[in-house]
């Protein structure tokens, strides 16, 4: 079975310092991994997926994200945090057995930002 | 904007009632995708439609229904309710049915049941 786990619940930063959230993945074929970004009381939207093609993968707003097989890992970073980066993230795996594409979702991690 | 609607965005109801939520998808996008959000399961798939029919199904309870419409739209049903149901309910919706889509995500409804 598919899952992930995002390693941090919190993680607090000061403007302008680099952003690490962290996620490890576990799957039995070779998955296709997302992080999506959900801001106060709003929706999820997409930052990056990676689908097998290249394992550096740029999302918006800065971010980007780095497939490691041999470390099941699937790390968020940006260089640079701003204030309105301040959200919860979650790191997701598609479950495509069967064909379908159901998303398995990480327990989230919330990213404070500090002026 | 993802494209994808919700309605209502927030609803109030009392335990051992009924309520529909409705979700429009984005143009041309035949597959939706239906997500509960709790503060105790955190976010969960419940069931997929894919042009009018039912692809896949995840933790969804006897209590909840689905089902696509011929103009794609789509409605998820809560009956009996339960004080933990109380959630954010999300739609989503992709192009096609599987691989690995990007599903876009509605604004949600949050659901109150008091």
């Amino acid at each position: 079975a598919q899952s992930v786990t995002q390693l941090d619940s919190h993680v607090s930063v000061s403007e302008g310092t680099p952003v690490l959230l962290r996620c490890n993945y576990s799957s039995s074929y070779s998955p296709s991994l997302f992080w999506y970004v959900q801001h106060p009381n709003k929706g999820l939207q997409l930052l990056l997926k990676y689908t097998s093609a290249a394992t550096l993968v740029k999302g918006i707003n800065g971010f980007e994200a780095e497939f490691k097989k041999s470390e099941t890992s699937f790390h968020l970073t940006k260089p640079s945090a701003h204030m309105s980066d301040a959200a919860e993230y979650f790191c997701v795996v598609s479950d495509e057995e069967g064909g379908y594409n159901k998303l398995i979702f990480g327990a989230g991690t919330r990213l404070a930002v500090h002026p | 904007d993802s494209g994808v609607t919700q309605t209502p965005k927030h609803l109030i109801t009392a335990t051992g009632q009924r309520v529909t939520l409705r979700c429009s998808p984005r143009s041309g996008d035949l597959s939706v995708y239906w997500y509960q959000q709790s503060l105790d399961q955190g976010l969960q798939f419940l069931i997929q439609y894919y042009n009018g029919e039912e692809r896949a199904k995840g933790n969804i309870l006897e209590r909840f229904s689905a089902q696509q419409f011929p103009d794609l739209h789509s409605e998820l049903n809560l009956s009996s309710l339960e004080l933990g149901d109380s959630a954010l309910y999300f739609c989503a919706s992709s192009a096609t049915s599987g691989g690995a889509n990007e599903q876009y995500f509605g604004p949600g409804t949050r659901l109150t049941v008091t």
